[in-house]
């Protein structure tokens, strides 16, 4: 398709367990976001890759959080040793430059139980 | 402090009139001013962006945007009720700055009664 793609749309997971949530973006866009959306307020930053360089993760809220994006394409956000604070949806967006506008992915919707 | 404030609203307009968002930001180093609109569930779609003072005019939508003041404003003409929805403010710093995503607002949730 032509805009970012996220998978799964939906994930439950227990308390403790990993997860893994991929972000495809717009062919062609070097610069890919990480956010993080609670209930009824904005995407909070996470983390920024330029091609396959993490640049900034500093919203990643603690090390439980990790993201890679090894070929410079499909990014993977990983979270170990879920809580349930980490309930949210988590929001990929790309875009042609870091300065450019960014383009948001339909997310992913994470329960912790 | 946050640094970008929206009022959450709702705010209620009738179709047709102007519907007019207001957004102030703290950071004087913001260089890019973005408003998106999301839907209930759905994710955000980019409205308009502006990175100069003064007004950017696009179909029924026009950004306002005063450096001096730090404020950004989002004027939609004609409201028409596809047009309820949060609309969220969000801004950038130059690239490299320390701060690389955008900082996005609450949002404010526009309501247009038919």
């Amino acid at each position: 398709g032509a805009g970012v793609s996220q998978s799964p749309r939906y994930k439950v997971a227990k308390r403790g367990q990993d997860v893994a949530l991929r972000c495809d973006p717009i062919s062609g866009h070097v610069s890919l976001f990480w956010y993080q959306q609670a209930l009824g307020q904005g995407p909070e930053f996470l983390t920024y890759f330029q091609n396959e360089a993490q640049l900034d993760k500093s919203g990643l809220p603690s090390d439980r959080f990790f993201a890679e994006r090894p070929e410079g394409s499909v990014s993977t956000l990983k979270i170990q040793r879920t809580q349930q604070e980490d309930s949210a949806v988590y929001l990929c967006a790309s875009s042609l430059g870091p300065e450019r506008p960014q383009h948001f992915g339909d997310g992913t919707r994470l329960s912790i139980l | 402090q946050k640094e970008v404030e929206q009022n959450s609203g709702p705010l209620s307009v009738p179709e047709g009139a102007i519907a007019s968002l207001n957004c102030t930001y703290s950071d004087r180093g913001s260089q890019s001013f973005f408003w998106y609109r999301q839907y209930s569930g759905k994710s955000p779609e980019l409205i308009m962006f502006i990175y100069s003072n003064g007004d950017k005019e696009d179909g029924r939508f026009t950004a306002q945007l005063n450096k001096a003041s730090q404020y950004v404003s989002l004027l939609i003409r004609d409201s028409q009720p596809s047009d309820s929805a949060t609309y969220l403010c969000a801004v950038k710093r130059l690239w490299g700055g320390g701060a690389d995503g955008l900082t996005f607002g609450k949002g404010t949730h526009l309501i247009i009664q038919p």
